[in-house]
């Protein structure tokens, strides 16, 4: 079935350090990406998303391409606040079709925190 | 507002108990889900509706019940059944079934005490 592998955490970074938060995939298909953010006590919010291969995502000042080559949407951001601290979670969902049912699938997610 | 409504937001049980979690959306979404979350484990799919008065089993429904009489809502019950229903739990819709992307409520945090 399908899976998504992020990078271990916690990351802890120092205000305005570059962030790499590395996300690859399995799917039998060609899924949609996403990333989606959780503040502490609360839901998750969608941060970027691409629907297809070279695609590139950006909202905040966070990027992530669509790469089919690597199986890989790594998120990735030049100057992080403090404010960006949170848990991130990367996500696909199958195109429905056949025996797919568009199902929506997470990485484990990491936690990011950010020191002034 | 437009949005996605869970409550309670903190939820106790007792041991044998059964409770119900509300979850209801004026986005006019066709499809709802039910999330449970663990710590460092992610998101596990509980439930998903795609219509009203259809629902479908996702990964863990064991232990869980869930109805979809109305468009707007997509109650979750947890059973005695359920060995270990300490969780976050979250409320999700989308557009439409499929690659859009969805949407989440702020939560319900359940604890069996």
């Amino acid at each position: 079935g399908d899976s998504v592998t992020q990078m271990e955490g916690p990351v802890t970074l120092s205000e305005e350090a570059f962030l790499t938060i590395n996300c690859t995939y399995t799917a039998t298909g060609y899924p949609s990406l996403f990333w989606y953010v959780q503040y502490p006590g609360e839901g998750l919010q969608l941060l970027l998303k691409a629907t297809k291969a070279d695609d590139k995502g950006s909202n905040k000042g966070f990027e992530a391409t669509y790469r089919k080559e690597t199986t890989s949407f790594h998120l990735e951001k030049g100057s992080v606040q403090v404010s960006d601290s949170a848990v991130y979670f990367c996500a696909l969902s199958e195109v429905p079709g056949g025996t797919s049912y568009g199902k929506l699938t997470f990485g484990q997610g990491t936690i990011l925190t950010v020191h002034p | 507002d437009g949005g996605i409504t869970q409550s309670p937001k903190y939820l106790f049980r007792k041991e044998g108990q059964n409770v119900t979690l509300s979850c209801e959306q004026n986005l006019n979404h066709d499809a709802m889900y039910w999330y449970r979350q663990d710590p460092g484990q992610g998101l596990r799919l509980i439930y998903y509706s795609q219509i009203v008065n259809d629902f479908q089993k996702g990964d863990i429904a064991e232990g869980y019940s869930v109805s979809r009489e109305k468009k707007e809502s997509f109650p979750l019950t947890v059973t005695s059944a359920q060995k270990n229903p300490t969780a976050f739990y979250l409320c999700a819709t989308r557009l439409e079934f499929g690659v859009t992307e969805a949407f989440f409520g702020q939560g319900t945090r359940l604890t069996v005490v």
